[in-house]
């Protein structure tokens, strides 16, 4: 079975970074990519960009550019997410999926989701 | 600026068929394929419908995808209680270059 594990949630405090981790396993780590979503209180669901765990080329949202860098480590089938100078408004449920293509939009399955908190 | 729109909230009766619209642009349903997700409460999302009409393994065949042009939609047949959750569709932008969502649509099982 897949399963993509997350880091556990995190308190940051605004102008802070947080870096997140997915662990995955059940598959090939270097055969599909890493996509991360978000999902602030209450909101929808938000794209933040994608890695390709084989080569690590990557594609972030325009919107998170220049203040979230992706990453993956093959050797654990781990993936990260970091996010920089933060606001209280990515206060938020941060997911890792499974992205079979860059433009499927085929997300499965998900993590379990890390929520952060930005508060002063 | 690119969207996908879907209505906010959408019912029906137990055993009835609903429908859950997803409207887009030649950018992104136009030109890609439509995914549809389903969030339970306090639950993380998972892939319902893949490739516009695609079921993935373990999704009963009461749900079903289509699209026509820059629209797609989610129809499910035979509503249950257990499909109360909210729903959400997705397609890349080419205009964006990146994934677009729907704003979600809640829907609440009468």
């Amino acid at each position: 079975q897949i399963h993509l594990v997350q880091s556990g949630a995190e308190v940051k405090k605004p102008g802070a970074s947080v870096k997140v981790s997915c662990r995955t396993s059940g598959y090939t780590f270097t055969t599909y990519g890493i996509s991360w979503v978000r999902q602030a209180p209450g909101q929808g669901l938000e794209w933040m960009g994608w890695i390709s765990p084989y080569n690590g080329n990557t594609n972030y949202a325009q919107k998170f550019q220049g203040r979230i860098t992706m990453t993956t480590d093959t050797s654990t089938s781990t993936a990260y997410m970091e996010l920089r100078r933060l606001r209280a408004d990515d206060t938020a449920v941060f997911y890792c999926v499974r992205d079979e293509a860059l433009l499927l939009s085929k997300f499965d399955p998900w993590g379990q989701g890390t929520l952060v908190i930005v508060s002063s | 600026q690119s969207v996908l729109t879907q209505p906010p909230s959408a019912s029906g009766t137990p055993g009835q068929r609903v429908t859950i619209s997803c409207s887009g642009s030649t950018f992104n349903i136009g030109r890609n394929p439509v995914n549809w997700y389903q969030q339970l409460p306090g639950a993380s999302p998972r892939l319902l419908i893949f490739d516009n009409n695609q079921r993935p393994s373990g999704v009963p065949d009461r749900f079903s995808g289509s699209k026509s042009g820059t629209s797609a939609s989610l129809a499910i047949s035979g509503l249950q209680s257990e499909d109360e959750a909210d729903y959400y569709c997705a397609a890349w932008d080419d205009s964006l270059i990146g994934v677009l969502f729907g704003g979600g649509t809640k829907l609440t099982v009468l």
